[in-house]
């Protein structure tokens, strides 16, 4: 059972294009982070949120923690080929504890 | 000034073999860890350290053998290598209590 699901699974877009992409579960979480892996690399920190209803933003992404600390989302503004990666959800239930991962959205961005 | 690094990047080794993953880190960080990426991208903690000793061990076969000789180092041995073993294994550190890991750069091994 996975404890958090990502959708889309792969998304294929053209640059300019807008996208979201969900982490959900039917746990509630203390945290939850936002990585991003590219090709041949380890996954790296975008965003951690802790707060129900938080929003913070990179740039041109814009993360949402839940109100009910059970999902998150990612919303990329005009994406460019740069943001082409595996995007990751990670949650922990308590500080400290365990991070658990969800499966990963591909995304590729062409020109 | 890699932060986490891990030798070797890839490893080609035959099924039954020993083979040692090396990881070291020079943040300063507590805590340790080894995941594991399946084809599917799919990444699972394995092992966590924090201070030299052993507070996660997820369902890991006991051919996987952590060794944390200090704080700074968290090696990786894996006997009698199995085809299912192949993957990409990420080594990561994390400033103690709080949950924000930095990873490797991964070593893809692949048992044939």
């Amino acid at each position: 059972t996975q404890l958090l699901e990502q959708s889309p699974q792969f998304l294929s877009i053209q640059e300019g294009e807008n996208l979201t992409v969900y982490c959900n579960s039917s746990s509630v979480f203390s945290s939850l982070q936002w990585y991003r892996q590219e090709p041949g690399e380890g996954p790296v920190l975008l965003v951690t949120v802790v707060t129900g209803g938080e929003v913070k933003k990179l740039k041109r992404l814009t993360f949402q923690f839940g109100d009910a600390r059970k999902d998150s989302s990612l919303h990329i503004t005009a994406a460019q080929p740069g943001d082409t990666g595996l995007y990751l959800c990670a949650g922990s239930k308590n500080q400290g504890g365990k991070l658990i991962f969800g499966q990963g959205t591909e995304l590729s961005v062409k020109p | 000034d890699t932060a986490v690094s891990q030798t070797p990047k890839y490893l080609v080794t035959q099924m039954g073999n020993d083979k040692s993953i090396k990881c070291e880190q020079n943040l300063g960080h507590d805590t340790m860890y080894w995941y594991k990426q399946d084809s599917k991208k799919f990444l699972k903690i394995m092992f966590s350290y924090n201070n030299k000793e052993l507070i996660i061990n997820e369902t890991v076969p006991n051919r996987f053998s952590p060794k944390s000789p200090d704080k700074a180092h968290l090696n990786l041995h894996i006997n009698s290598l199995e085809l299912g073993d192949s993957a990409v294994y990420f080594c990561a550190s994390s400033p103690g209590q709080l949950n924000t890991i930095y990873f490797g750069e991964g070593s893809w091994l692949t048992v044939v």
